[in-house]
């Protein structure tokens, strides 16, 4: 099955700096979300792109996407002590039984220095 | 909105001995779903249900694992018997529906499993 798969696995930034988290993924999509998981929580929705947006915005947030290179991308600009977090990106894939399931990469550990 | 709702945030327990976790979704969510994060991994789906029928439990180990949707509402997952590979966070999720695009999940804080 597809699976996204963030890189880097550990960012480690100063306050004020920007950060950028990438993703790829294997087969064709219809959309791609971002997850955010602060440690001992849930994952957090940030952000949904679909397949025929290239970029989008929220907040400090700016998500990209390439569907020819099979990858997306995270921009944290600004970032905050409170941003320290992992980060996934999830895509769709379709089971055996034609369903559909979320499937999460490993992520990128974000730590955001004070 | 209240949250998903799930309990207990933590369990120890021997190996070969049976755990069950408890969730309850946003109201007027259909779909729940049960992930397994293991630590430094991303989470992986176990088992999906649609109102109080399985969608997908191509991943749930049914050897050991269960799990059902009271009155496409609650749900329960048990492990019986408990495994040392066991360990790890067990996210429940739900969504407003089953749609194309995929709808956004929200998830609870989990329930981490300590297996001796």
């Amino acid at each position: 099955s597809q699976q996204g798969e963030e890189d880097p696995q550990a960012l480690s930034i100063q306050e004020g700096e920007n950060a950028t988290m990438n993703c790829s993924y294997k087969t064709s999509i219809n959309n791609l979300q971002w997850y955010r998981q602060n440690s001992g929580r849930g994952l957090v929705h940030l952000i949904l792109i679909r397949s025929n947006e290239r970029e989008k915005h929220s907040g400090r947030l700016r998500v990209t996407l390439d569907t020819s290179k099979k990858s997306s991308s995270l921009l944290i600009t600004a970032s905050r002590a409170a941003d320290t977090a992992s980060y996934f990106c999830a895509t769709v894939d379709i089971t055996q039984g034609g369903s559909e399931k979320l499937v999460f990469g490993k992520g990128t550990k974000l730590t955001v220095n004070p | 909105e209240a949250g998903v709702a799930q309990s207990p945030r933590y369990k120890i327990i021997e190996k070969r001995q049976s755990v069950a976790f408890w969730c309850n979704p946003i109201s007027g969510h259909a779909t729940l779903y049960w992930y397994q994060q293991i630590l430094g991994q991303g989470p992986k789906l176990l088992i999906q249900f649609q109102n109080n029928g399985v969608v997908d439990d191509s991943q749930l180990p049914k050897d050991r694992f269960s799990a059902e949707r009271l009155k496409g509402v609650d749900s329960t997952l048990k492990i019986q018997p408990a495994k040392l590979e066991d360990s790890a966070v067990y996210l429940c999720a739900s969504s407003h529906r089953r749609s194309r695009p995929f709808s956004p999940l929200h998830f609870g804080n989990g329930t981490r499993l300590t297996v001796t």
